[in-house]
């Protein structure tokens, strides 16, 4: 089965710079990439996701690209905000979306 | 997108209990899924229930432990039986639908389980 590993699993970023987060997946028949942001308490929710048959995706400060060839992809957060800060999640679609462990990400003001 | 309604939002069980949780939707959609997030970990799938049909149960995921039921395109339950603390998780249900101009899929607000 699919195997998502994501890095690095804590990232502290001061306010304003750039968060890049990076995942790997071991099918290569996985077609669909979402990213997940999961505030303290509440549900993941989907921020940003990418097919394979496009490389790259951007949505105001949110951006991913996918490496098919690498079989990794990755998730920039522009002009980071204190709202940022939250536990984001990787996944990757065979079957089924498995996910990567998650990334603690904390913008300091 | 789908609006999930998800109940309960928590729960404290005793140990040997079961508990069911209730996840509708306010469309009809063809796939379901049920997934357990432990405590400050990821998601893992349960099981992807199937309207009409037994669902399809994960690796290490067992009906007997975690039957499920999906009655209609809209509806589905989740119990957690003969439960033990290890059971403490948050449970999701999860759909795959259109969310803004493509399809993907959205959870559920979550089922926070103590047991004690």
């Amino acid at each position: 089965g699919e195997n998502v590993e994501q890095h690095p699993s804590t990232l502290s970023v001061q306010e304003g710079d750039s968060a890049v987060i990076k995942c790997t997946y071991s099918d290569s028949a996985s077609n669909y990439f979402p990213w997940y942001k999961q505030e303290l308490g509440k549900r993941p929710q989907l921020i940003i996701d990418i097919r394979s048959n496009v490389g790259e995706k951007k949505d105001q400060r949110i951006a991913v690209t996918l490496n098919k060839t690498a079989k990794h992809f990755s998730l920039h957060i522009t002009e980071t905000q204190p709202e940022d800060s939250a536990v984001y999640f990787c996944a990757a679609l065979d079957y089924k979306l498995s996910f990567g462990a998650g990334t603690t990400v904390t913008v300091r003001a | 997108s789908a609006v999930i309604s998800q109940k309960p939002s928590r729960d404290i069980c005793q140990r040997g209990t079961s508990l069911t949780i209730q996840c509708q939707v306010d469309s009809q959609v063809t796939m379901m899924f049920w997934y357990r997030q432990q405590p400050g970990q990821s998601l893992t799938l349960i099981a992807t229930a199937n309207q009409g049909s037994e669902a399809t149960y994960e690796s290490g995921f067992v009906i007997d432990k975690f039957p499920i039921s999906r009655p209609n395109l809209t509806f589905s339950t989740l119990t957690v039986s003969n439960m033990s603390p290890e059971d403490s998780s948050i449970y999701l249900c999860s759909v795959n639908d259109l969310v803004g101009q493509s399809y993907g899929y959205t959870f559920g607000s979550g089922t926070r389980l103590t047991v004690v």
